[in-house]
């Protein structure tokens, strides 16, 4: 089955820029969402459609594609951004979702 | 204002089934797919399967096929998910959430509260 590859952790500096990456043979050819999870909530939509910012997200989250590759950039982190993220995307059919296993940025 | 109201916590043995509703308002229900998404405890985010509120086509996760049933009753705006042959593994607590964009897929923006089902004998 098709799979979303995620480091399982990146940690910054308060006012670093943080990148998180997600790989996918499909990415080439299918979008790619990031969302954010803090604990005990439901995730957020801070990316669709590569890179593209849902309204009411701060400014400082970003998302491209190079390749395989989707990447989640948030410029000058806040310790309020730390949570789980997670890439989402679909297989080549389009017809099967699929979540990266998610990433823990730290921010301190 | 889009809101997904979720069913109550669940308590079931190995080898039930379990079946978890989410009722919609806010929105023209037939318009929307709706996915279903769950998260174990202290794991990730698992896609399971989606759902197309107005003609009731489903797709599964190839891990679930054969387990899961999607479906969805228009009158009352409410998508239904039941799962069978409950194991401890499948303790998690289960979103649904509805697509981003009308008449088609690709990811979800609004999320229901979650239902946590725990399996235990």
């Amino acid at each position: 089955s098709y799979e979303l590859t995620q480091p399982p952790s990146v940690s910054v500096s308060p006012g670093q820029t943080a990148r998180i990456t997600c790989s996918g043979d499909a990415l080439p050819k299918k979008y790619a969402y990031w969302y954010q999870q803090k604990s005990g909530q439901a995730p957020v939509l801070v990316i669709y459609e590569d890179n593209k910012r849902p309204s009411g997200i701060p400014e400082r989250f970003s998302g491209s594609t190079s390749g395989t590759m989707a990447t989640l950039t948030v410029s000058g982190a806040q310790v309020e951004d730390e949570a789980d993220y997670y890439c989402h995307s679909t297989d080549s059919s389009g017809d099967l979702g699929v979540f990266g296993g998610g990433t823990k940025l730290t921010v301190l | 204002q889009v809101q997904l109201m979720q069913s109550g916590p669940e308590v079931t043995k190995p080898g039930a089934s379990v079946r978890l509703s989410c009722k919609t308002s806010g929105y023209t229900f037939s318009n929307y797919y709706m996915h279903w998404v769950r998260q174990a405890p202290g794991r990730g985010l698992e896609w399971m399967g989606i759902i197309n509120s107005s003609g009731g086509s489903t797709n599964y996760a190839q891990k679930f096929q054969g387990r899961i049933v999607m479906t969805r009753n228009t009158s009352v705006s409410t998508v239904y998910m039941e799962m069978s042959s409950l194991k401890s593994d499948d303790t998690a607590v289960y979103y649904c959430a509805r697509e981003r964009v009308p008449k088609q897929w690709g990811a979800p923006d609004s999320w229901g509260q979650g239902t946590l089902v725990i399996v235990s004998s």
